[in-house]
């Protein structure tokens, strides 16, 4: 069965400076992988996602991750914070293979804040 | 904007009474998606409607009952419900195709708090 675990509850960092949210992740098959972000009051929305192309994957508003198999990890980074990327970040995972095809499993959250 | 609407976005009810929360996609999509997002902990899928057929329902409580007329529409109808299912509730959508979970597009939800 999948699984995906977010290491920080919160991460706080000063803007300008870079962000790094952890997520490590458990698939049976070849998984696919997503960051998604939601700002105060609002739905979720796509940052990126990883599914068996490069591994390192370029999304919006600057933030990128690597898919690393060898450490099942898929950091989320940004060189340098901005005060709108204040919001809670979730690692997600689908597998392919599994019995609920297509549907995903979320961590946790991550909640970034950005101090100026 | 995502294409994924959601009315009413906030809704407060007492535990005797029935209402009913909805869901619109404007994006052509053939799978709908209800999630809970409760304080503290995961989001969790409730429920999946593929083709306007219910294709999963994670041990949800009766009080919920889904809906899904077409593929562009699909109510949550709550009755009964208890303080602890005051949660913020989301839609989802996707375009499901065999072998490639595609993107899900979420709506901004409904705050309902239950009293």
């Amino acid at each position: 069965a999948q699984s995906v675990t977010q290491l920080d509850s919160h991460v706080s960092v000063s803007e300008g400076t870079p962000v790094l949210l952890r997520c490590n992740y458990s698939s049976s098959y070849s998984p696919s992988l997503f960051w998604y972000v939601q700002h105060p009051n609002k739905g979720l929305q796509l940052l990126l996602k990883y599914t068996s192309a490069a591994t390192l994957v370029k999304g919006i508003n600057g933030f990128e991750a690597e898919f690393k198999k060898s450490e099942t990890s898929f950091h989320l980074t940004k060189p340098s914070a901005h005060m709108s990327d204040a919001a809670e970040y979730f690692c997600v995972v689908s597998d392919l293979y599994g019995g609920s095809q297509g549907n995903l499993i979320f961590g946790k959250g991550t909640k970034l804040s950005v101090k100026p | 904007e995502t294409g994924v609407t959601q009315t009413p976005r906030h809704l407060v009810m007492g535990m005797t009474n029935k209402k009913s929360l909805k869901c619109e996609q404007h994006l052509g999509h053939n799978a709908m998606y209800w999630y809970k997002q409760s304080a503290k902990k995961p989001l969790e899928l409730m429920f999946v409607y593929n083709f306007k057929e219910q294709t999963e329902n994670n041990s949800v409580p009766s009080r919920f009952s889904p809906e899904c007329p077409n593929s562009s529409h699909l109510f949550l109808h709550l009755h009964t419900l208890q303080p602890e299912d005051s949660a913020l509730y989301l839609c989802a959508s996707s375009q499901d195709r065999i072998g490639y979970p595609d993107t899900q597009y979420f709506g901004p939800g409904t705050r309902l708090t239950v009293l």
